[in-house]
């Protein structure tokens, strides 16, 4: 059974660092791994997909890499600004199209 | 264009009634799925239509719940007998099955069930 897990749970910077979220995976038999965000009491917002085929992909600030056979996923925000502050969720498809989600990272940027 | 969208957003109902929630996907969408958020749990996978066909319905987690999807786009996911460990925010994605970005899932905003 896949199981996603990401580190840490919680994270707080001062606006303007660098910062890297961490996602691992059990199984690399995957499709492709997908980031969203996730402000309080809202729906999902992705952010980025990677295909398995893919090493990494970007997106503004945003940078997300993959490494399937190691099971990793690192999600690189540049320049952190209060606005960023959310749950950072990611997602591994696998056969059947469903996702399955790791637990999140609760970011604050404070300013 | 516009997004997925769901309704209610807010249902609260007591313990052993019905309750529905409808998803309305991105026009043109093929895949639709139904995914539950609760404190316990985190996000689990439910459901997924391709078309009006349900594949894969092995999250389901009891058979009190059930879904349909017609004419391709609306899904009703229903749930009976309510319990209070149903509460959750029951969200709905859907995407299309072919283009470079194969599979990316879209999401609406949810809907938030609380059974008292």
């Amino acid at each position: 059974k896949q199981e996603v897990t990401q580190i840490p749970a919680a994270l707080s910077v001062p606006e303007g660092e660098n910062l890297v979220l961490n996602c691992s995976f059990t199984d690399s038999a995957i499709y492709n791994l997908q980031w969203f965000r996730q402000d309080p009491g809202k729906g999902l917002t992705s952010l980025l997909l990677i295909q398995s085929s893919q090493r990494e992909q970007t997106s503004g600030r945003l940078n997300a890499s993959l490494d399937k056979s190691s099971g990793r996923s690192t999600l690189y925000i540049a320049a952190s600004q209060p606005g960023d502050s959310a749950t950072y969720l990611c997602a591994v498809m696998e056969y059947g199209n469903k996702l399955v989600f790791g637990a999140g990272t609760i970011l604050r940027v404070k300013s | 264009g516009a997004g997925v969208s769901q309704s209610p957003s807010n249902k609260v109902t007591e313990k052993g009634k019905d309750v529905e929630l409808r998803c309305d996907p991105i026009s043109g969408h093929t895949a639709l799925y139904w995914y539950r958020q609760s404190l316990g749990q985190g996000l689990e996978f439910l459901i997924y239509f391709q078309g009006n066909s349900a594949p894969d319905k092995s999250g389901l987690p009891s058979d009190r719940f059930s879904a349909e999807r017609t004419g391709g786009s609306v899904s009703t996911l229903t749930i009976q007998r309510t319990q209070q460990e149903d509460s959750a925010v029951y969200l709905c994605a859907s995407s299309l099955l072919t283009g470079p970005f194969t599979y990316e899932q879209y999401f609406g905003p949810g809907t938030r069930l609380t059974v008292t």
